[in-house]
């Protein structure tokens, strides 16, 4: 069955660094899905993207923030300068074009990311 | 803010089946309701959604009601492995890449 891949499973990095997360959707999904799980807390919708751009936003993604589809099979998460309180799981998901149905977001397994 | 209201927690014995409740009395008519798992620190896995009528898929089924104000999720024979905490959640339909708002969903402890 076709999943979401996510690399690295694990990123450790230095406040104030710059870091990306990389992510692999599956391949006849036309939607992109950025989310964030800080430890012991919910599930946070960061970002929509759809056609090449931001379909929707929360107040967490800033413009420390960015999302891009560099290719035809990758999309990927950068954060410009972490800050400790980024400390995080994040996960990618992806859904298919809706149609006169919705259709479910799948997510991957996650990065986790620990900011020293 | 999460537009449901689930226990915080169940137990159910192996084997048996896990009905889950959901609370959503203010879903509106073009608004589905998912359902998700996490297993651990994994990836949320989806489950089952749908907008009216029952479903059933090879994982669970969905009961809501006629008055589309609550549902319950149903693993017909749980198992070990479906120890996790399950998510309900409401969302619009359509073609947008509409956004899931997770609350804190229920933990189930399948026991032996």
């Amino acid at each position: 069955e076709p999943e979401v891949t996510q690399t690295p499973s694990h990123q450790v990095t230095q406040m104030g660094q710059e870091v990306i997360l990389r992510c692999v959707p599956i391949s006849n999904h036309l939607y992109f899905y950025w989310y964030r799980q800080i430890l012991g807390q919910k599930v946070e919708f960061l970002v929509s993207f759809y056609n090449n751009e931001i379909s929707e936003k929360s107040e967490i993604f800033d413009d420390q923030f960015s999302v891009e589809r560099p290719d035809g099979s990758n999309f990927t998460l950068k954060i410009r300068s972490t800050k400790l309180e980024d400390s995080a799981m994040y996960f990618c998901a992806s859904s298919e074009e809706g149609g006169i149905s919705n259709q479910p977001q799948h997510f991957g397994d996650g990065t986790r990311l620990s900011i020293l | 803010d999460a537009k449901t209201t689930q226990p915080p927690s169940m137990d159910c014995a192996e084997g048996r089946a896990a009905n889950l409740p959901c609370n959503h009395s203010t879903i509106s008519g073009n608004e589905y309701v998912y359902w998700y798992r996490q297993i651990h620190s994994q990836g949320p896995q989806y489950i089952i959604h749908g907008l009216k009528n029952n479903e059933t898929n090879e994982m669970a089924s969905l009961i809501i009601t006629e008055d589309r104000k609550s549902s319950t999720l149903i693993l017909p024979h749980a198992t070990l492995r479906d120890t996790a905490v399950y998510y309900c959640i409401v969302t619009l339909g359509g073609n947008a890449g509409n956004m899931l708002t997770f609350g804190g969903g229920t933990r189930l402890m399948v026991k032996p």
